[in-house]
C-alpha cells in the first residue's frame, strides 16, 4: 500500500504559467514533507520542504502548501520555465524516523515555450 | 565539493553474481541511505544507517547487505544478483534525521 501517492504521472504546462503538482499521503505520523527534482541521469536534488506546523512555505518561484486534514500537499511553480522540466518527487517522513523518507512515484513536468 | 559519490555508474551482472556498490560522502553526515528507483514506483528505501556501526532495514532489504565502518562510506552488497534487482540505485546522506537528503548520481544495474 503506497503511503505517498502522486496520482498524475505527467503534467504539461506552457512557459510563464503556473505548474501545480499534487501529492497525497495516508500515514498520520508523517510530519515533514519534501519535494525533490530529478533530471535524467542525475540524482534527485532537494527543492523545498515543509513541516506539519506550517501550511505554506515559499522559496522564490516555488511554494509548497500543506493541508493536514486532507493529507494533501501541493507544489506550485510560478512562473514555470523550460528548465523546470524534470521529474518531481514528493517525500514524507516522521520525526524520529531516522530520515526514512517515503517517496511518491513522481510526476514528469514538461514546460513548453 | 564532491558531495555524495557513487561507483560504478553502470554495471551488468549475470544472475547469481555478487557485487558491491560503493557510496562515499565528504560532508561528515551521520545519516546515509540506499534507495532503488523503478518505473512507476518512485524511490524505495533498501537500508539506512544513522552512524558508523549502526544500520537498519528499509522497505525492500531482501537480497542486499550493508555495513558502515566509517562515517564516509556506506557500501551496498548484492549477495546473489537476480533479474528483479535490475534498477537504478541511489545513495543519499543527510546531516540529521529531519533534514533534506543529498543524493549521488546513481548506479544503473542490469542483471541478466
Amino acid at each position: 500500500d503506497q503511503q505517498v501517492k502522486q496520482n498524475s504521472p505527467s503534467l504539461s504546462v506552457q512557459e510563464g504559467r503556473i505548474s501545480i503538482l499534487n501529492c497525497d499521503y495516508t500515514n498520520s505520523m508523517f510530519d515533514y514533507f519534501l519535494w525533490y527534482k530529478k533530471y535524467p541521469a542525475e540524482g534527485p536534488t532537494f527543492l523545498i520542504s515543509i513541516s506539519s506546523i506550517k501550511d505554506k512555505n515559499e522559496d522564490g518561484r516555488f511554494t509548497v502548501f500543506l493541508n493536514k486534514s486532507a493529507k494533501h500537499l501541493s507544489l506550485h511553480i510560478v512562473p514555470s520555465q523550460p528548465g523546470d522540466s524534470a521529474v518531481y518527487f514528493c517525500a514524507a517522513g516522521a520525526s524520529g524516523g531516522y530520515n526514512k523518507l517515503i517517496f511518491g512515484a513522481g510526476t514528469r513536468l514538461a514546460v513548453h515555450p | 565539493n564532491a558531495g555524495v559519490t557513487q561507483t560504478p555508474k553502470f554495471q551488468v551482472l549475470k544472475t547469481g553474481q555478487s557485487m558491491t556498490l560503493q557510496c562515499a560522502q565528504d560532508m561528515n553526515h551521520e545519516y546515509m541511505s540506499w534507495y532503488r528507483q523503478d518505473p512507476g514506483m518512485g524511490l524505495r528505501l533498501i537500508h539506512y544507517s544513522v552512524g558508523a556501526g549502526i544500520t537498519d532495514q528499509g522497505e525492500v532489504p531482501n537480497g542486499y547487505n550493508v555495513s558502515r565502518s566509517t562515517t564516509e562510506d556506506f557500501p551496498l552488497r548484492l549477495l546473489s544478483a537476480a533479474p528483479s534487482q535490475t534498477s537504478v540505485y541511489f545513495c543519499a546522506s543527510s546531516r540529521d534525521r529531519n533534514t533534506e537528503a543529498f543524493f549521488g548520481q546513481g548506479t544503473r544495474l542490469t542483471v541478466v
